[in-house]
């Protein structure tokens, strides 16, 4: 079965540090990526995604992801964390041809001024 | 206005009674998802449907159930509410299987 591990569940940084999420995930087939993040009340939102094409994918707000097919990884990046970047970021994949979206268990990020 | 909308937003309840969550859209799509968000736990597909006649279980349909009113309607049944289903429950809708789920704002249910 197709599962995705984020094995960041809590970081904290200070502003201006860099920032690296981890995301790998188990399918060997055609995927398609995708980055939510949901701020402290409110809905999940989508940051970025990949479906094809230039593996580097660049987000809303600074953040990019680059997926890595050989490593099953998708990793996000902020080179320049922000206060308002506190919150709770999913990875999540859908494989083609099983309609489903599997989501990682989430990491929370702390950013302290 | 917000794309996808859920009612009621925070919900209370006692053990055995039933609860009914909606979700509306007017998104126009096609394929709807019920999900559950536990800490810790990420996201678990509940329901999804892919159209009016189209219903399938998710990961954890158990205890739960769905009706698909129209395309922009799909409602969650908890028939006998039970402790373990506090949690906060998450609709979503998506053009296409592949393609982005955008969610709504999400009801918090306790059950005491």
């Amino acid at each position: 079965a197709q599962s995705v591990s984020q094995h960041n569940h809590h970081v904290i940084l200070s502003e201006a540090a860099s920032l690296e999420l981890g995301c790998n995930y188990s399918y060997g087939g055609t995927v398609n990526l995708f980055w939510y993040v949901q701020y402290p009340g409110q809905h999940l939102q989508l940051l970025l995604k990949y479906f094809s094409g230039d593996p580097l994918v660049k987000g809303i707000k600074g953040f990019e992801a680059e997926f890595i097919k050989s490593k099953f990884s998708f990793n996000l990046r902020k080179p320049s964390v922000q206060w308002s970047d506190t919150a709770e970021y999913f990875c999540a994949v859908n494989a083609y041809n099983t309609d489903k979206l599997i989501f990682g268990t989430g990491t929370r990020l702390q950013v302290f001024p | 206005d917000a794309d996808v909308t859920q009612t009621p937003r925070n919900r209370i309840t006692k053990t055995g009674k039933r609860i009914m969550l909606e979700c509306s859209q007017t998104k126009g799509h096609d394929r709807m998802y019920w999900y559950r968000q536990d800490p810790g736990l990420g996201l678990q597909l509940i329901y999804y449907s892919f159209d009016v006649k189209d219903i399938n279980k998710g990961e954890i349909s158990d205890g739960y159930s769905v009706s698909r009113q129209a395309q922009a309607k799909f409602s969650l049944s908890l028939e006998s509410a039970i402790p373990n289903q506090t949690a906060l429950y998450f609709c979503a809708t998506s053009a296409i299987a592949e393609d982005t789920q955008y969610f709504g704002p999400g009801t918090r249910l306790t059950v005491l």
